[in-house]
């Protein structure tokens, strides 16, 4: 069974620094570029980055470009997301996805991340 | 940066009906990279439909996907009681960035 599980969110101080990762099984997580999707409480889907299956490629969203970095190991099938510099705005819940023919067809249940003082 | 724009905002219909949900895309989305997706209260989205009208694994007939260009639209002939949840669709185009439209909430009436 294909499964994505999302760990490292909690409660940071507005500038402050949290590394998320993603266990990824049940496939072969080398084969899969890899996303992460935020979702701020009450609201919709937000697309925040995306990585090639060997680094060789990753993409941010405007508003979190150069504070965000996203890496993986495939040698451990993990995904993660380094955050830093965290604003108010970063506050929701982080999903890992699976990126297959433009879309994203397996979702973690998602990591909450809250930032406030 | 191409923008989704979904319709209704809110679709109030009864277990049974059909649905239809909008999605208006601001420039031209290729076919291949629209998808729909569930989500229901506190749970991960889901995947419905890829490539604007293919079904994903496991996901009923009575969904279905149309459109092309800047129109697109996820059909339920038959609402099941199941089915109330919000919706978004998604592009993954040749822009480096990926969009979701702003979602519809699927009530039950």
């Amino acid at each position: 069974e294909v499964q994505v599980v999302e760990s490292g969110g909690g409660l940071v101080q507005p500038g402050g620094s949290l590394r998320l990762s993603c266990a990824a099984s049940g496939f072969t997580f080398s084969d899969f570029w890899m996303h992460w999707v935020r979702q701020a409480p009450g609201k919709g889907l937000v697309w925040v980055s995306r990585i090639a299956i060997d680094e060789s490629s990753t993409t941010y969203a405007d508003s979190v470009k150069g504070r965000f970095t996203i890496s993986r190991d495939n040698a451990k099938n993990t995904l993660y997301l380094q955050m830093n510099s965290l604003r108010a705005e970063d506050t929701a819940v982080y999903y890992c996805a699976r990126g297959a023919d433009g879309c994203f067809d397996s979702w973690g249940q998602g990591t909450l991340v809250t930032v406030s003082s | 940066e191409i923008v989704l724009t979904q319709s209704p905002g809110t679709l109030s219909l009864s277990p049974g009906e059909r649905a239809t949900l909008s999605c208006r895309a601001s420039q031209s989305v290729s076919s291949t990279y629209l998808a729909w997706y569930q989500q229901k209260p506190g749970q991960a989205p889901r995947l419905l439909i890829y490539g604007a009208s293919s079904r994903a694994t496991g996901i009923p007939d009575r969904f279905s996907g149309s459109g092309s260009g800047t129109d697109f639209t996820l059909s339920i002939s038959r609402l099941e009681p199941e089915d109330f949840a919000v919706y978004y669709c998604q592009q993954y185009g040749t822009s480096p960035q990926v969009t979701f439209g702003q979602g519809t909430r699927l009530d039950i009436k």
